[in-house]
């Protein structure tokens, strides 16, 4: 069965360095998202991606957050400069057609990142 | 405003017993889709069921059940003969199919099973 994969899994990095977080959708998905849970919280949208531009955008997706589709499979998320604040863990989505109509997005194992 | 509620932070039920999750949605949109997710200790999404606006029937699979009330802007979520591997945290969620596709979680309510 398809899936949406993630890398890496954990990524541990310094206050205000640069990561980008890699996603892989599912084959035929046109759709894509970004979601961050930080620890013990719920689940928060970021960021969807259609047609190689931003959607929509949450007002946590601000200028440090960047993403890109660099070749037409992989969808990466990226922190410019990270800070304390970022540390959650990050899922991204995918789904075949946007809108909840049809589009059910599937989720990745996500990735843990730890600014220290 | 879109918003999901889930008023039970924690609950905690000896293993077999019956136990029902809540889930309080507000839209403004006739059309949507409403979600439960699970997630275990290990901390992936994994998908449980989706039901639209416009299916209130309830729906059963193995021993889970789902109660949709439109009227009370309700989706909640029943573990019937609860097992120790049910011990995770349950996301209730909703999309807004007419005006984006982001979807909105609530804060999630963490199960224990205990033996």
């Amino acid at each position: 069965e398809p899936e949406v994969t993630q890398t890496p899994s954990h990524q541990v990095t310094q206050m205000g360095q640069e990561v980008i977080l890699r996603c892989v959708p599912i084959s035929n998905h046109l759709y894509f998202y970004w979601y961050r849970q930080i620890l013990g919280q719920k689940v928060e949208f970021l960021v969807s991606f259609y047609n190689n531009e931003i959607s929509e955008k949450s007002e946590i997706f601000d200028d440090q957050f960047s993403v890109e589709r660099p070749d037409g499979s992989n969808f990466t998320l990226k922190i410019r400069s990270t800070k304390l604040e970022d540390s959650a863990m990050y899922f991204c989505a995918s789904s075949e057609t946007g809108g909840g109509i049809l589009g059910e997005q599937f989720f990745g194992p996500g990735t843990r990142l730890t600014v220290l | 405003a879109q918003k999901v509620t889930q008023a039970q932070t924690e609950i905690s039920v000896v293993e077999k017993e019956d136990v029902t999750l809540d889930c309080v949605y507000e839209t403004r949109d006739t059309t949507y889709y409403l979600f439960w997710y699970k997630q275990p200790p290990s901390g992936e999404l994994v998908f449980l069921i989706r039901r639209n606006s416009f299916d209130e029937q309830n729906e059963i699979s193995g021993r889970y059940s789902w109660n949709f009330q439109k009227s009370t802007s309700s989706f909640n979520f029943t573990i019937t003969a609860s097992q120790v591997v049910d011990s995770a945290v349950y996301f209730c969620a909703l999309v807004d199919a007419n005006r984006d596709d982001k979807i909105i979680f609530g804060k999630g309510t963490r199960l224990h099973i205990l033996p």
